[in-house]
């Protein structure tokens, strides 16, 4: 059975540093991956998609990785800003007819100004 | 450009009375569409997915139903309601061949 863990589950950071968030993953056949943005209350929103051939995807400040093998994947999030503040959720998706999303429990992510 | 609509965006219910959230979309056609449940303190938990009109998948067996009577409409139910049943629901789809998904701004759904 696929599990999706994300470290931490929580991290304060002061503006400007760049950090990095983290997922595992236990089953490496994966269609793809997928990691997504949620505001409090809000839905959610998605930043980048890196397909399983793929090693990376980057969008302006942010750059996503990927190592199947290991089952790892990590979001980088260069000179972060309070506008950031967020939860960040990891999601993967199975291959197969149904293709559904596994996600972790996210990270909470605070930058203070 | 596609959108995901997703109503009401908060519902306070008595416990023992029907629900129906409705998640429409548009832009696109034939998606498979997704319903899940985030509960404090757990991931998204898939309830529901459909990749057709009347084909309905469960993950989870529970006091939940799910129709899906349009290509771009997917409806939540429930006869009674259940303490249980409260938390926030994010309907979601995706192209067939399981490319990128996108969610609904979500409803909080309070049982009392």
């Amino acid at each position: 059975k696929q599990e999706v863990t994300q470290i931490p589950a929580a991290l304060s950071v002061p503006e400007g540093e760049n950090l990095v968030l983290n997922c595992s993953f236990t089953d490496s056949a994966i269609y793809n991956l997928q990691w997504f943005r949620q505001d409090p209350g809000k839905g959610l929103t998605s930043l980048l998609l890196i397909q399983s051939s793929q090693r990376e995807q980057t969008s302006g400040r942010l750059n996503a990785s990927l190592d199947k093998s290991s089952g790892r994947s990590t979001l980088y999030i260069a000179a972060s800003q309070p506008g950031d503040s967020a939860t960040y959720l990891c999601a993967v998706r199975l291959g197969g007819s149904q293709g559904n999303l596994i996600f972790g429990k996210g990270t909470k992510l605070s930058v203070k100004p | 450009s596609q959108t995901i609509h997703q109503w009401p965006a908060t519902l306070v219910q008595p416990v023992g009375s029907p629900l129906s959230l409705e998640c429409t979309v548009e832009g696109t056609s034939n998606p498979n569409l997704y319903w899940y449940r985030q509960a404090a303190g757990r991931g998204l938990q898939l309830l529901f997915y459909s990749v057709g009109i009347g084909q309905i998948s469960s993950e989870v067996p529970q006091n939940l139903s799910a129709s899906r009577p349009q290509d771009r409409q997917f409806i939540l139910s429930s006869k009674k309601l259940l303490l249980s049943d409260s938390g926030f629901y994010l309907c979601a789809w995706s192209e067939a061949g399981h490319t990128e998904a996108f969610f609904g701004q979500g409803t909080r759904l309070t049982v009392v």
